[in-house]
Parts: structure tokens; C-alpha cells; sequence
């Protein structure tokens, strides 16, 4: 089992949809929670950390539920500059700081 | 402005040839990485370094190698050894001093084997 697992999509979607992304992690230890953007051809950047609080950021929502040990992120009113690879991004404490990206789900805004 | 830059943004190498890939950043991070991703696929960590002088080993570190003579560089060399080294080589830094802390990308370096 991976220790981070994303539905790789691809998510096709009209403008101004909602959309919904999980990621499940498997290390209970896990401490930090992140979303990153990558889009085609570039590097990934950091969208949102996560709260055990939920967080938002503008249309964006971001939920960590320690119990299921998943997070999910929640793209409100879709724009066409929301397509790219959204990865899910854990760190945990083990012999260190250690961090696990997901592989990425695929969103595809459509006009 | 504070960042980190990779060069050279494209790069072609003969079969053979060992190739060096550049890496700075002035964050003043401690740590810095190295991943490779291929086309469609998630990120894999090739080399890592907490502290100048010393690295560790990613998940798929044969056929690479890293030196940490300064904490603002972090060079990686692609040897002949790497079967398939063509891929998107992106470099990555972060702070050690607190658990939020996360990663800043590179704009990476495309390698191409001719």
C-alpha cells in the first residue's frame, strides 16, 4: 500500500463547478498536511497547508480528518486556470522530518 | 528576491556522457532534495541533505550522485550508470526548524538522452 494515495482522475469539469479531491495517508504519525499545484511541465507549488481546523483560501477548502486519515481539498466556482495536477503532500516524524507527495489527480476545467 | 534556481533549464546529453545538473537557493534552508519525475508520474526522491557535508540516499539514488560542499548548493550528477536518465529533475529545499515547514520547488531541468 502506498503511503499516500490520490485518485490520479483525470477530473473533467465544467466552469464553475464544484469539485472534490481525498488523499488517504497510512502513517498514524503523520503531522503535516499540504496541498501543492503543478502544472504541465512545471514545478509543484504550494497551494494550502492543512488544519486540523479545516482551513480556506478564497474558493479554495482544505479538510484533514485524523481519525479516517484522509484530507481533502474542495475547488468552489471552477476557473479554467484551475486545470492542472493538485498533489497531496504529508510530512511525518520518523528518524527525522520525512515527506511523501502523492502522484497527483488531474483536473481538467472545461468552458 | 529569495528563491531557488536550477540551470540549465534544458538539457541534452550523448549516451555515455555524465552530466551536471545545478542547484542553488538563498532561503537559508537546511535541507535540500532531489526528485525525478518522469511523464505522468508522481515525484520520486533521488538524493536529500540536512546539513553541509552530509546526504542521504532517496528511493532510486543509482546512477546519481550529490555533493553538499555549501549550504546553498546542491549539485546532482547524472553518471552513465543511469539507465534511463531522461526526465523532468526538479530540486527542492526546506527549513528543519519547525514541522509545518514544507518544500519549495526549483523550475527544474528537462534532461534529454540522445
Amino acid at each position: 500500500r502506498k503511503e499516500v494515495e490520490q485518485d490520479p482522475g483525470p477530473f473533467n469539469v465544467p466552469e464553475g463547478a464544484t469539485v472534490a479531491f481525498n488523499c488517504t495517508y497510512s502513517n498514524s504519525a503523520s503531522q503535516s498536511f499540504f496541498w501543492y499545484r503543478q502544472d504541465c511541465r512545471k514545478e509543484p507549488k504550494l497551494l494550502m497547508s492543512v488544519y486540523s481546523s479545516g482551513n480556506e483560501d478564497g474558493r479554495f477548502t482544505a479538510q484533514l480528518n485524523r481519525a479516517s486519515q484522509y484530507i481533502s481539498l474542495l475547488i468552489r466556482d471552477s476557473k479554467l486556470s484551475d486545470s492542472a495536477t493538485y498533489l497531496c503532500v504529508v510530512k511525518s516524524r520518523t528518524g527525522g522530518f520525512k515527506t511523501i507527495f502523492g502522484a497527483g489527480t488531474r483536473l481538467f476545467v472545461k468552458a | 528576491d529569495g528563491g531557488i534556481t536550477q540551470s540549465p533549464k534544458y538539457l541534452f546529453r550523448k549516451e555515455g556522457q555524465n552530466v551536471t545538473l545545478s542547484c542553488e537557493q538563498n532561503l537559508n534552508h537546511d535541507a535540500m532534495y532531489w526528485y525525478r519525475q518522469d511523464p505522468g508520474q508522481g515525484l520520486r526522491l533521488i538524493y536529500y541533505s540536512q546539513i553541509v557535508n552530509d546526504f542521504q540516499k532517496g528511493d532510486i539514488a543509482e546512477g546519481y550522485s550529490v555533493s553538499r560542499e555549501k549550504k546553498e548548493s546542491f549539485p546532482l550528477t547524472v553518471t552513465s550508470a543511469q539507465k534511463n536518465p531522461t526526465a523532468f529533475y526538479l530540486c527542492a529545499s526546506s527549513s528543519l526548524s519547525n514541522p509545518t515547514d514544507t518544500q519549495y520547488f526549483g523550475p527544474g531541468t528537462r534532461l534529454t538522452v540522445l
